[in-house]
């Protein structure tokens, strides 16, 4: 399993972003996603799920209304639209496959987002 | 939402010792849904145990998970080496799922 996400950048405060993830080594389209990030020095926190289908989309408080979740199951693609950004924003964004149960069965390395 | 407090933050070892990290609920954790993943200096976050103790078939027999209600416990047997890192616990017993801060095994 293989999953690599794109996209990370330096952005201004209210600036938009795009985040993808490829996978591969796993049929996509038979698993629910998630984004979880990290921000520097600090802990985990879930931004947003959605299901393998792509019909059940959930979202953090923190970032509802501002992010936007989203797959290509054609193109085995995740993806996180970001609008809005806010310094708060900053930290590595990571793609997880999740199980059927709800635990992280497999992380990418990470893309780091910066907003200043 | 359900808060996860682990504790102690860092915890100083020498390879070969028995490591013992704790995460508490703020409320009791639906089907005991708790996981535990492992994430070294720079890398992601890989899994380490799920449904509170059960081992993916690559994790080694060191690493056992415990526990029911809102207390679970992460001990690894014998510490070595590349087992010093930090280790977040995770609830997917309630939505929206939430993690423990994190505790840092580091070598005393």
């Amino acid at each position: 399993v293989v999953l690599e996400e794109s996209g990370g950048e330096l952005v201004q405060t209210g600036g938009s972003l795009r985040l993808s993830c490829v996978a591969s080594g796993f049929t996509f389209g038979k698993f629910d996603m998630t984004w979880v990030r990290q921000a520097p020095g600090k802990g985990l926190e879930w931004v947003s799920f959605i299901s393998a289908s792509g019909l059940t989309v959930t979202t953090a408080d923190s970032v509802r209304g501002r992010f936007t979740i989203s797959r290509d199951n054609a193109r085995n693609s995740l993806f996180l639209q970001m609008d809005s950004l806010r310094v708060e924003d900053t930290a590595t964004y990571y793609c997880v496959r999740e199980s059927n149960n709800g635990w992280y069965l497999d992380w990418g390395q990470g893309t780091l987002v910066a907003v200043s | 939402e359900i808060v996860l407090t682990q504790f102690p933050d860092t915890l100083s070892l020498s390879p070969g010792e028995r490591a013992t990290l704790s995460c508490r609920a703020s409320q009791s954790v639906r089907f005991n849904n708790i996981a535990w993943y492992q994430q070294r200096p720079g890398q992601a976050p890989r899994l380490l145990i799920y449904d509170v103790s059960t081992r993916p078939t690559d994790i080694p027999e060191r690493f056992s998970g415990s526990g029911s209600g809102t207390e679970f416990t992460l001990a690894i047997s014998r510490l070595e080496s590349e087992d010093f890192a930090v280790y977040h616990c995770h609830q997917y017993g309630l939505a929206p799922y939430t993690f423990g801060q994190g505790t840092k095994v580091e070598i005393k």
